[in-house]
């Protein structure tokens, strides 16, 4: 039962350009989402999140939005830069961490 | 040393061995986790600690077999795996409790069992 989705498996963008990072959740109960972000030979890393009572956080060039209606969530980055290339994790957990589901991740590549 | 350390970065076993992963954590965190990410899939909760005391079996094999001596080790015990078993094994901490407390990974085993 995969709960966190990300649909989208590679996304390419121009350096400079908005990238744009999808996901998709079914579980209503998620109380907070985050984003990681994951070089090759490296664990992942934590970026930003957002908990369920705002639709907008925004730190620096990362922001991420919350759709909940629509059980949705973006994170954008503008503008991108070549390392930002790596893959991107979602992730959403209740009021507990001990249960944080992700997705498969999107591998962002940013062209110079 | 600092962040989350795991060894060994690389493993290669047979399905006969039995071989241990470790995990150290220098956050002062009191949550440990192991993950398992297979190629093209979602991180797969494994085990979670909170405390020492296991509070998670997300329905792992017992061919896995966790542990944990105190809040800063984990251990991932392996035996009879086989050859599907073959991932990379991500170790994260974390402070308990707080869904908005983000886990902190090491750079993970790449475990392939021949």
């Amino acid at each position: 039962d995969q709960q966190v989705k990300q649909n989208s498996p590679s996304l390419s963008v121009q350096e400079g350009r908005i990238s744009i990072l999808n996901c998709d959740y079914t579980n209503s109960m998620f109380d907070y989402f985050l984003w990681y972000k994951k070089y090759p030979a490296e664990g992942p890393t934590f970026l930003i999140s957002i908990s369920s009572i705002k639709d907008k956080n925004e730190d620096g060039r990362f922001t991420v939005f919350l759709n909940k209606s629509a059980k949705h969530l973006s994170l954008h980055i503008v503008p991108s830069q070549p390392g930002d290339s790596a893959v991107y994790f979602c992730a959403a957990s209740g009021d507990n961490n001990n249960d944080m589901r992700f997705g498969a991740g999107t591998r962002l590549t940013v062209k110079p | 040393e600092t962040g989350v350390t795991q060894t060994p970065r690389h493993l290669v076993m047979g399905m006969t061995n039995k071989k241990s992963l470790k995990c150290e954590q220098h956050l002062g965190h009191n949550a440990m986790y192991w993950y398992k990410q297979s190629a093209k899939k979602p991180l797969e909760l494994m085990f979670v600690y909170n405390f020492k005391e296991q509070t998670e079996n997300n329905s792992v094999p017992s061919r896995f077999s966790p542990e944990c001596p105190n809040s800063s080790h984990l251990f991932l015990h392996l035996h009879t795996l086989q050859p599907e078993d073959s991932a990379l094994y991500l170790c994260a901490s974390s402070q308990a409790g707080g869904g908005n407390s983000p886990l902190h990974f090491g750079n993970g085993t790449r475990l392939t069992v021949t």
